[in-house]
């Protein structure tokens, strides 16, 4: 079945790092398109990356952008993002997510990794 | 960037009541927008795609409308497993965006 599993969340100091690690089974990795999104305490849901099947194509949302590298090795069944000069703001649980094939939206979500960032 | 309209952002509702959630892009978006599902301590799950077709194991009580601007989801009877907040996501153009969430709760 199909499973993604985040880690990597933490607590880490205000201009710090973190690289966030997304493990997949169950599907063919290198047909999927990925993404993260983020969920903040109190707040809604906000898309953070995406990643196109090959890695060729990548998107970032504006508050991350500069910051924050998403990158894939399908070899490995592995999405990862790496995560530098932290902020305050960037506190939230972290999801990666599965893109439907061939279509838009997202069908399987891991169960999220907390990070938190904190003097 | 696109926004997304969500209302309403709260909804009180009793089991077994017809609730609708709106969605409006500030501009169209053909019908690229999902309805997903939180509920507190899990991943968000996927209801809807393509705005109106419903996601494989998803209860039929579940639809979706809409094209261009325009979105709604419909729970035609609410159902005690339902109570949660559900979000909207357009990902038809960089950068996807989200509506800010409806949070559906026990009358």
């Amino acid at each position: 079945q199909v499973q993604l599993v985040e880690s990597g969340g933490g607590l880490v100091k205000p201009g710090g790092s973190l690289r966030l690690s997304c493990a997949v089974s169950g599907f063919t990795f290198s047909d999927y398109y990925m993404t993260w999104i983020r969920r903040a305490p109190g707040k809604g849901l906000e898309w953070v990356s995406y990643i196109s099947s090959s890695g060729s194509t990548i998107y970032y949302a504006d508050s991350v952008k500069g910051r924050f590298t998403v990158s894939r090795d399908n070899a490995k069944n592995s999405l990862n993002l790496q995560m530098n000069s932290l902020r305050a703001e960037d506190t939230a649980v972290y999801y990666c997510a599965r893109g439907i094939y061939d279509n838009s939206g997202y069908d399987f979500w891991g169960q999220g990794t907390l990070v938190t960032v904190s003097s | 960037a696109i926004q997304m309209t969500q209302s309403p952002s709260a909804r009180s509702a009793s089991v077994g009541e017809r609730v609708t959630i709106t969605c409006r892009a500030s501009q169209g978006i053909r019908n690229e927008l999902g309805w997903y599902q939180q509920i507190p301590g899990k991943a968000p799950k996927l209801l809807i795609y393509a705005a109106s077709t419903l996601q494989s194991g998803v209860p039929s009580r579940f639809s979706g409308s809409g094209f261009g601007t325009e979105f709604t989801l419909t729970i035609s009877s609410l159902q005690p497993e339902d109570f949660a907040t559900y979000y909207c996501l357009q990902d038809y153009n960089y950068p996807w965006t989200f509506g800010q969430g409806t949070k559906v709760e026990i009358k």
